[in-house]
C-alpha cells in the first residue's frame, strides 16, 4: 500500500522568495517519486522524478527535490520564485501500474 | 509527437444524456488511464488499462465504462450523465515495462452536466 500527503493546500510566496512544497509518502516497497505541475486549464506535466541513485533530483524550471528515506519525504524547492511558477503541484508515488497522487498544493506567487 | 490527445475539450450535457470521451497516445505506451479532477479532491482514478485487451476499475468507476480500442486508444463512456459527473477528465499513458512509471497526461475534457 502507498499513500502521499502534501502539507498545505495553498502556499503563498513573494516573487524572488524560496519555494518549499512539502510531500511525505508511505510505501511498502522502494518508491519511485514524482512531482508534476499543472498550469491553469492544462494537463499535468512531469517536473522531476526519483527512481534510484542520487537523492537530490533536479527538474525543469529550476526546481529540485530531495529524497529523504529516513523522513519519508520528497519536498520540492526552488531558490527564487517567478510569477510563471504559479500553478498546482502534485506529488506522486509510483512503482506499480497505479500511482498514488497527493491532493495537490496551489502555489501563489505575489509580485 | 502529439503525446496524449483528448476530444472534446469542452462538453455540456443534460442529465441522462450519454457521451464518449476519446483519448489517443502516440508514444507506444502499454498502459492508459482515465482520471477525474475535482476541486480539493486531487486526481481520482476511474479506470485503467494495464495493456491492450485489459481494463480494470479504479477508485471511482461507478457510472462509467471504458474501451481499450487498440494500443493507441482508450475511451471513456458516460451512459446516463448525472450532475455529480461534472468534472475535468484527464487521460494519461505510461510505460510500466521499462520501469519508467511516469505518466503523460492529455489536456483534459471539461464536462458540465446540467
Amino acid at each position: 500500500a502507498q499513500s502521499v500527503t502534501q502539507l498545505g493546500s495553498h502556499v503563498s510566496v513573494s516573487e524572488g522568495a524560496l519555494v518549499l512544497l512539502r510531500c511525505n509518502y508511505s510505501s511498502s516497497v522502494p518508491p519511485y517519486l514524482f512531482w508534476y505541475v499543472q498550469y491553469p486549464n492544462q494537463g499535468l506535466q512531469l517536473l522531476l522524478k526519483y527512481t534510484t541513485g542520487a537523492t537530490l533530483v533536479k527538474g525543469i524550471n529550476g526546481f529540485e527535490a530531495e529524497f529523504k528515506k529516513s523522513e519519508t519525504s520528497f519536498h520540492l524547492t526552488k531558490p527564487s520564485a517567478h510569477m510563471s511558477d504559479a500553478a498546482e503541484y502534485f506529488c506522486a508515488v509510483g512503482g506499480s501500474y497505479i500511482p498514488t497522487f497527493g491532493r495537490g498544493t496551489s502555489l501563489i506567487v505575489h509580485p | 509527437n502529439a503525446g496524449v490527445t483528448q476530444t472534446p475539450k469542452f462538453q455540456v450535457l443534460k442529465t441522462g444524456q450519454s457521451m464518449t470521451l476519446q483519448c489517443a497516445q502516440d508514444m507506444n505506451h502499454n498502459s492508459m488511464y482515465w482520471y477525474r479532477q475535482d476541486p480539493g479532491m486531487g486526481l481520482r482514478l476511474i479506470y485503467y488499462s494495464a495493456s491492450e485487451g485489459t481494463t480494470d476499475k479504479g477508485e471511482v468507476p461507478n457510472g462509467y465504462n471504458v474501451s481499450r480500442l487498440n494500443k493507441r486508444e482508450f475511451s471513456l463512456r458516460l451512459e446516463s450523465a448525472a450532475p455529480s459527473q461534472t468534472s475535468v477528465y484527464f487521460c494519461a499513458s505510461s510505460e510500466i515495462r521499462t520501469h519508467s512509471y511516469e505518466q503523460y497526461f492529455g489536456p483534459g475534457t471539461r464536462l458540465t452536466v446540467t
